[in-house]
C-alpha cells in the first residue's frame, strides 16, 4: 500500500511570493491534515480536510489556505511568504476517525529568502 | 488550550541503557486517544502506539513499552537495552484533534 506522498519535497521561494503544496493520501482516506514544523514552534496543526470540506482549523493567518479534491488528494497554499514561513510542512491522512492514527508523509521542505 | 507537555527536550543515553520518555496531557474531553510517533533524520513522522482514554492496561512491544495514568494524564513511553536506531525526535500527540507536544530528542551513543 502506497504511503502518503508530499511534493516537492524541497522549494525555495523569495518573500512575496505564493506556493502551492501537494498531498496524495494513503488510499481509502479520505482525512488530509496539515501541520507546520519549526524548530522553535515545533508541530502546529494548520487544517484539516474531509470529503472536500476544511473539518477543522489551527490559528494560522488567511494567507495559510488549502482544498481537497473528489479524490481526496490536497493542495495547500501559502501567499504572500514570510521569512518566517520557513518549515517543513508535513501532510497526514487517515480513515478520518479521532482514534485512527494519521500517517505522515515525508514532508516538504520550505525555505524563504 | 489543552496541551501536550514533554519536559523533556532532549535525552542522551549510551546503547543498552533504558530511556524514558515523559508525556502529559490536558483534555476535558471524556473520550480521548493518546499517540507516540517516531521522528528520524529522514523526517517523516512514524505511528508507534495508539491507546484509548478508558483502556489503562500497560503495553509492551518488544523493547518498547507504554505506561498509561489516567489519575495523573501521563503516557510515558520506555525503551528498554536502547539502540542507536532509537535516535530520533519522538512526540507524544492527543486527539480529538491532534495535538501533539515539543517533542524530546533521543541520542542513544555507541
Amino acid at each position: 500500500k502506497a504511503g502518503v506522498t508530499q511534493t516537492p519535497r524541497y522549494l525555495i521561494k523569495t518573500r512575496g511570493q505564493q506556493v502551492t503544496l501537494s498531498c496524495s493520501p494513503i488510499s481509502g482516506h479520505r482525512s488530509v491534515s496539515w501541520y507546520q514544523q519549526t524548530p522553535g514552534q515545533g508541530l502546529q496543526f494548520l487544517f484539516e480536510y474531509f470529503s472536500e470540506t476544511q473539518r477543522n482549523k489551527g490559528n494560522f493567518p488567511g494567507r495559510f489556505s488549502g482544498r481537497q479534491f473528489s479524490n481526496s488528494r490536497s493542495e495547500m497554499n501559502v501567499s504572500t511568504l514570510e521569512l518566517g514561513d520557513s518549515a517543513l510542512y508535513l501532510c497526514a491522512s487517515s480513515s478520518g476517525q479521532p482514534n485512527q492514527p494519521q500517517h505522515f508523509g515525508d514532508g516538504t521542505r520550505l525555505s524563504i529568502l | 488550550a489543552q496541551k501536550v507537555t514533554q519536559a523533556q527536550t532532549e535525552i542522551s543515553v549510551v546503547e543498552k541503557e533504558d530511556v524514558t520518555l515523559d508525556c502529559v496531557y490536558e483534555t476535558r474531553d471524556t473520550t480521548y486517544y493518546l499517540f507516540w510517533y517516531k521522528q528520524p533524520p529522514s523526517g517523516e513522522l512514524v505511528f508507534l502506539i495508539r491507546r484509548n482514554s478508558f483502556d489503562e492496561q500497560n503495553e509492551i512491544s518488544g523493547r518498547y513499552s507504554w505506561n498509561f495514568q489516567k489519575s495523573t494524564s501521563s503516557f510515558n513511553f520506555t525503551i528498554t537495552a536502547s539502540q542507536v536506531v532509537d535516535s530520533a525526535v519522538y512526540f507524544c500527540a492527543r486527539s480529538q484533534k491532534l495535538v501533539f507536544g515539543q517533542g524530546t530528542r533521543l541520542t542513544i551513543n555507541p
